[in-house]
């Protein structure tokens, strides 16, 4: 069964580094996503991308996280300058055309120290 | 703007015993719904979901959830818990009833099994 795969699993970065969360969607998906999970708290959408542009960005998503799709395969999530409260899991999810569910992947767990 | 409420922070039950996970949703048109459940340090499956049509949705791992529209409500039931069934459990509906559209979380619910 397809499914969505993230790399890498486990991010440790220093405060204010940059860092690229990866991830492969559904090959035949159309519309995909990021969203972040803080410790012990609920899931939350980022950002969602269609046909190469963002379709819709929530207050999280600032200057500081960016998206791409950079060929056409990987959907990557672009911190800048990484802050202590950056340190989340951040799932990234892809649904296709008429689709109603979005497949998660098993998501990345980025730790700011 | 829609949202999700989960009244149970946390719900502890024994092994054998059926289980309730309340879900209560806010949106104005028929919700897409889901059930969502994360084992610790784990990523996020689907339960189960609803769209239209039967308003009883049978999930996976015995799981159900029943959509009552004049209750706003989406609750997950399973007549007999297992102990691997101790996990994160999140309600969720899709923001705006497009296909394309962001999912919507609620807090969870987290579910602890009494051998």
């Amino acid at each position: 069964e397809p499914e969505v795969t993230q790399t890498p699993s486990h991010q440790v970065t220093q405060m204010g580094q940059e860092v690229i969360l990866r991830c492969v969607p559904i090959s035949n998906h159309l519309y995909f996503y990021w969203y972040r999970q803080i410790l012990g708290q609920k899931v939350e959408f980022l950002v969602s991308f269609y046909n190469n542009e963002i379709s819709e960005k929530s207050e999280i998503f600032d200057d500081q996280f960016s998206v791409e799709r950079p060929d056409g395969s990987n959907f990557t999530l672009k911190i800048r300058s990484t802050k202590l409260e950056d340190s989340a899991m951040y799932f990234c999810a892809s649904s296709g055309y008429g689709s109603y569910e979005q497949y998660f992947g098993p998501g990345t767990r980025l730790t700011v120290t | 703007a829609q949202s999700v409420t989960q009244p149970d922070i946390h719900i502890t039950v024994s092994e054998g015993a059926s289980l309730e996970l309340r879900c209560n949703y806010s949106y104005g048109a028929t919700p897409y719904l889901f059930w969502y459940v994360q084992s610790p340090g784990q990523g996020l499956q689907l339960l189960l979901k609803y769209f239209s049509g039967d308003t009883l949705v049978q999930g996976i791992k015995g799981f159900e959830a029943e959509f009552k529209r004049s209750q706003s409500s989406f609750n997950l039931r399973k007549p007999s818990v297992h102990w691997s069934d101790a996990a994160e459990y999140f309600c969720a509906v899709g923001a705006s009833g497009t296909s394309y559209d962001k999912v919507i979380f609620g807090p969870g619910t987290s579910l602890s099994v009494i051998p």
